[in-house]
């Protein structure tokens, strides 16, 4: 089983800021890693697939980098609706996901 | 309209068994693999199963190997999610998942509540 590990675990940030999440994968997963949103009482969307490639929809203000164990997710400029938990998931060998990072208001 | 629709969750104890099932409704069903994903309370998401499309491959989370099985009707547009000898750490908001063949989930159910306690 590949563990996903995420930090920091909460970010305390202010609207316009810019910010980096991290994922750390145990093994290589090449760039078999996404990244969803979630906020409370709706069902996680799908943000970034394939490490760096945007769902449909989404803002160009978020961009994914990365491979083999390290990956990052950047937000340039926060947002109201951004606040948010992020997760990171690997999908080389079934899936699993980090413990999420949550981004909360200043 | 695309969409997943779980059902199923309950209050039961520890040891005991639960079915949950996962509908779908607007797209080929027979086309995607679907997963189950978890979220207790407080916590973050969790994979817990998935299944190919076609049924011929399935994958568990370590955490419920042995006591879960996931299986899918085309007949019904449905996977299933058996869950057996539950214990108190399997409580938790059971969300099912489309794979878009790319591996990442694009499409959520809202989710059933399985609660397990004495």
């Amino acid at each position: 089983e590949i563990v996903m590990t995420q930090s920091p675990a909460t970010l305390s940030v202010s609207p316009g800021e810019r910010v980096t999440l991290s994922c750390r994968a145990s093994q290589s997963v090449v760039t078999n890693l996404a990244w969803y949103q979630h906020k409370p009482g709706q069902a996680p969307r799908l943000l970034i697939s394939g490490a760096f490639t945007r769902a449909t929809g989404v803002p160009a203000r978020f961009s994914g980098s990365g491979s083999g164990t390290e990956f990052t997710l950047t937000i340039s400029s926060l947002q109201s609706e951004d606040f948010a938990v992020y997760y990171c998931q690997q999908y080389r060998n079934w899936r699993s996901f980090g413990q999420g990072t949550k981004l909360e208001i200043k | 309209e695309v969409q997943l629709v779980e059902s199923g969750g309950d209050l039961v104890r520890p040891g005991r068994s639960l079915r949950l099932s996962c509908a779908a409704f607007g797209f080929n069903f027979n086309k995607y693999a679907i997963h189950w994903v978890r979220q207790a309370p407080g916590k973050g998401l969790e994979w817990v199963s998935g299944i190919t499309w076609n049924s011929a491959s399935v994958g568990y989370a370590d955490s419920v190997r042995g006591r879960f099985t996931i299986s899918r009707d085309s007949a019904e547009n449905s996977v299933y999610l058996q869950m057996n000898s539950l214990r108190v750490d399997d409580t938790a908001l059971y969300y099912c998942a489309r794979d878009n063949d790319f591996g990442t989930f694009d499409v959520w159910g809202q989710g059933t509540l399985v609660s397990v306690s004495s």
